[in-house]
């Protein structure tokens, strides 16, 4: 089945580190985004892109950066991790922008 | 941007029971109006969706309704089961939000055996 997948699925990382979260699709969407879910916050959007030229800021980009290596993979960056930072990460998929969106696994992030 | 809310924050049932949740918003142009489930430790999934030209929409036990004039929208559970038990979340998208959902909160239903 075509799904979303994301690696890793939990990291534990020190304060001022660099780390990656990487997200792929076997879905053929166009549109991905990456949220954070913190407990009572919902899920909010930190960045989405629209197509492998196209990268958007969110609500909450400070901190963050994201690469579109390809219409399949779209990788999130934390340049120097903070306490802060942990969370729950989401990648998502949709096809239109009004769409379903699909999400991925999840991964666990502790920044200590 | 938009703001979101639901409510209730947690709510609590017995099986068998009805459970609603609503979800306010802001952005009179919204026009997509989707609820998702988020069962313990996995991905967020959707439920059921409308759009702005729909006043109501059923699927089985669960159904959405819209009021555009008030600017709210609400999932109903009906003849609740244990499986239910999840986290639901609001999620309006359109107007001066193109392409990005909102998510409410969350609210967090337990259904009683």
């Amino acid at each position: 089945d075509a799904d979303v997948t994301q690696t890793p699925r939990n990291r534990i990382t020190k304060t001022g580190k660099r780390i990656m979260l990487e997200c792929s699709q076997t879905k053929g969407h166009d549109r991905m985004y990456w949220y954070r879910q913190d407990p009572g916050l919902g899920l909010r959007l930190i960045y989405y892109s629209f197509d492998v030229k196209d990268i958007n800021k969110g609500e909450i980009s400070d901190g963050y950066s994201v690469s579109r290596q390809a219409q399949a993979k779209f990788s999130l960056s934390l340049e120097s991790a903070i306490p802060n930072q942990t969370a729950l990460y989401f990648c998502a998929t949709s096809d239109p922008p009004h769409g379903n969106r699909y999400f991925g696994p999840g991964t666990r992030l502790t920044v200590t | 941007g938009e703001n979101v809310e639901q409510h209730p924050s947690t709510l609590s049932v017995q099986e068998g029971d009805s459970a609603v949740i609503k979800c306010t918003y802001s952005d009179s142009a919204s026009n997509y109006f989707p609820w998702y489930k988020q069962e313990l430790g996995k991905r967020p999934q959707l439920i059921i969706d409308i759009r702005s030209n729909v006043g109501e929409k059923k699927d089985q036990r669960i159904a959405v309704t819209l009021n555009k004039t008030a600017k709210h929208f609400s999932l109903h559970i009906t003849e609740t089961q244990p499986e239910d038990s999840a986290v639901y979340f609001c999620a309006p998208a359109g107007g001066t939000s193109y392409g990005k959902l909102t998510f409410g909160q969350g609210t967090i239903l337990t259904v009683h055996p």
